[in-house]
């Protein structure tokens, strides 16, 4: 099955730094989500990027589909951006995969 | 987008009954849906694939008969976990979608 890493596992920040998470996918997909998993666990949708570039606020992705990656960027970061950033891939029809997570600390 | 909700979002049972956790789409028709687990401090593991009017698929070490799956409409896939063990403690969420995937807001399931 497709494997998917995560990079870093732990990322500790001051506020207002900026920051930068990758996803590496193994084979090619259709899909590709970026999540926010808050404390209660629910899960935010941040990005569907199966290819290109979006941007939302202070956040915006990046996928390469053609090298098997993505990219999340979170600027100016808040003390409520902390949590944990999962990404997830799919192809035609199946279920997303996810990677292991990157778990964000950010301190005031 | 699409908006999935699950039910109930925490229970406690004792050890040898069994619970039954819904998961709804609400504005729109899911012939698949997908539940997942997640014990503390890692990812989310796919368990089975929920397919209006057939038999789920459940992923390779998932015990079919301990985690009953029904999706009896287009809007409604309830999981049943029977005979609950204390190691059946965990997060479990669903989610649904097309190209886009929705999740719903998870149950946090204790075996005591």
């Amino acid at each position: 099955g497709i494997q998917v890493e995560q990079s870093p596992p732990d990322l500790i920040l001051q506020e207002g730094a900026n920051s930068t998470l990758r996803c590496n996918f193994s084979d090619s997909v259709n899909n590709l989500q970026w999540f926010h998993q808050n404390p209660w666990g629910q899960l935010i949708n941040l990005f569907y990027i199966p290819s290109g570039t979006k941007q939302n606020g202070r956040l915006s992705a990046t996928t390469v589909a053609t090298e098997r990656y993505s990219l999340l960027y979170i600027s100016s970061s808040q003390t409520t951006d902390s949590g944990v950033y999962f990404c997830a891939v799919s192809q035609a029809g199946t279920a997303l995969i996810f990677g292991k997570g990157t778990t964000l600390s950010v301190s005031s | 987008g699409a908006v999935v909700s699950q039910h109930p979002s925490w229970v406690i049972c004792k050890s040898g009954t069994s619970v039954k956790i819904e998961c709804r789409s609400l504005d729109f028709q899911a012939t698949t849906m997908f539940w997942y687990r997640q014990f503390p401090k890692q990812s989310l593991m796919l368990m089975a694939t929920s397919n209006e009017g057939s038999k789920a698929t459940y992923e390779q070490g998932v015990e079919k008969d301990k985690f009953l799956i029904n999706h009896a409409s287009l809007t409604l896939s309830t999981l049943t976990v029977t005979s609950a063990h204390p190691e059946d403690s965990s997060f479990y969420i669903c989610s649904a979608g097309g190209a886009e995937a929705f999740f719903g807001q998870g149950t946090r399931l204790t075996v005591v």
